[in-house]
């Protein structure tokens, strides 16, 4: 039984295009995060949502917007890739609020060319 | 803004010797976290420390909380082949956790 579950795993495309990635946790968590993890492995937060509502939107371009339809699930869309955008992308969910231990996905690739 | 420091940011150890990485923060925190991410895996977390001073462990892992809560350490004894992998920390601060860049562990055998 996967707790938080991201796909796709891989993800390859070319500069312009639109993409999104999928997350859902199974763990009953209130809050759900989107990582970055760059080619030094350094983790950002991008955005975090509490039972639906964005409660931080780190300094991240406007073409990543994410969605939240309910609190098992947070969506990442981005428009426009570009190379920078090149990284591995985490999702994750914590039992209550930012300060509790964090659930990461398996974590998507996605890779720009 | 608030910054977690961590060093070094690779280690290379012999099997069966000790290590240490170590984190600091230029801010008092509320807790620190460590997490493991094994080659081509995903982060997993290991442990939070809340109080000033605070030890726990786990096997050969034993992690330490600052008096000042400004700083931890992660020391592993024994390192076995299965220790490879990233040791992050993360300090939450102002209801923001903040990664540390991460010690990578090779492990000789």
């Amino acid at each position: 039984d996967t707790a938080v579950s991201q796909t796709p795993k891989y993800l390859v495309t070319q500069m312009g295009n639109d993409k999104s990635i999928k997350c859902e946790q199974n763990l009953g968590h209130d809050t759900m995060y989107w990582y970055k993890q760059d080619s030094k492995k350094f983790l950002k937060i991008m955005f975090s949502y509490n039972n639906k509502e964005l409660i931080i939107n780190e300094t991240v371009p406007n073409r990543f917007s994410p969605k939240s339809p309910d609190k098992a699930h947070l969506n990442l869309h981005i428009n426009s890739l570009e190379l920078g955008d090149s990284a591995v992308y985490f999702c994750a969910s914590s039992q209550v609020d930012v300060g509790s231990p964090l659930h990461f996905g398996n974590g998507t690739r996605l890779t720009v060319t | 803004g608030q910054q977690v420091m961590q060093i070094p940011q690779y280690q290379h150890v012999q099997e069966g010797e000790d290590f240490t990485t170590y984190c600091n923060s230029s801010t008092t925190l509320s807790n620190i976290q460590w997490y493991k991410q094994r080659p081509g895996g995903h982060p997993v977390f290991l442990i939070q420390l809340v109080k000033s001073g605070e030890v726990k462990k786990q096997k050969r892992l034993t992690f330490q909380f600052g008096e000042a809560k400004k700083n931890s350490s992660l020391h592993i004894t024994a390192t076995q082949t299965t220790d490879v992998g990233t040791y992050f920390c993360a300090g939450l601060y102002d209801y923001k956790l903040s990664f540390g860049a991460g010690t990578t562990v090779t492990v000789r055998a």
